[in-house]
């Protein structure tokens, strides 16, 4: 069965950083493109970022850019995203999905999801 | 506000079918047959319902279905049942200036 597992969400002050993980499993990681997906309170979906198979190629939602860092380590099966700079409309459930094995895709499947709060 | 317009909320009665509507531009849903659509339980992870504008994936009902027409991707979803409750997103890739993928606003459907 294909699982993502997310974890290391939490509450943050304003200007603070965070490392989500995503631990993967079911299926060949290092064959995939993957991707963080949030979800703000009320609010819709919003793509974060997309990393390639073996990481040379990476790309961030404008509003996270030179913020936000997606990585992986396909030796261990996981997903990252580093966070820096936390703002209060970064408040939102991430979640890791398998995007595709090219550049075109769609997110599945997702994880349940990891709550960060970015608050003082 | 979201890259692609749906209409905030569709409701309908048991049996009935149903369809949202995803406007995009001449940049994402007009240029590209990746669309996808996803629904969404309170308190659960998204899952994928439609990709390719067309394609179900397996496991998925055959109550549900996709089309495109110009920038405007639907949805509908047949024979309405109480566990189709739930938020629906389309989601595109938008490729008007590199590597992009936009959402919806999403859409609450509720089964009267």
């Amino acid at each position: 069965e294909v699982q993502l597992v997310e974890s290391g969400g939490g509450l943050v002050q304003p200007g603070g950083s965070l490392r989500l993980s995503c631990a993967a499993s079911g299926f060949t990681f290092s064959s995939y493109w993957m991707s963080w997906v949030r979800r703000a309170p009320g609010k819709g979906l919003e793509w974060v970022a997309n990393i390639k198979q073996d990481g040379s190629e990476m790309y961030y939602v404008d509003s996270v850019k030179g913020r936000f860092t997606i990585s992986r380590d396909n030796a261990k099966n996981s997903l990252y995203l580093q966070m820096n700079s936390l703002r209060a409309d970064d408040t939102a459930v991430y979640y890791c999905a398998r995007w595709g094995t090219t550049w075109y895709g769609w997110f599945d499947p997702w994880g349940q999801g990891t709550l960060v709060t970015v608050s003082s | 506000q979201s890259a692609l317009t749906q209409p905030a909320s569709v409701s309908g009665s048991p049996g009935q079918s149903i369809t949202i509507s995803c406007t995009g531009t001449s940049s994402d849903v007009g240029s590209y047959n990746l669309v996808s659509w996803y629904q969404q339980h309170p308190g659960k992870a998204p899952k994928l319902m439609i990709y390719e504008v067309t394609k179900r994936p397996s496991g998925v009902s055959n109550r549900f279905s996709g089309s495109k027409s110009g920038n405007t991707a639907s949805l509908t979803i047949s024979g309405l049942q109480a566990e189709d409750e739930a938020d629906y997103y389309c989601c595109s890739y938008s490729g008007s200036r590199n590597f992009n993928v936009v959402f919806g606003g999403g859409t609450k459907l509720t089964v009267l």
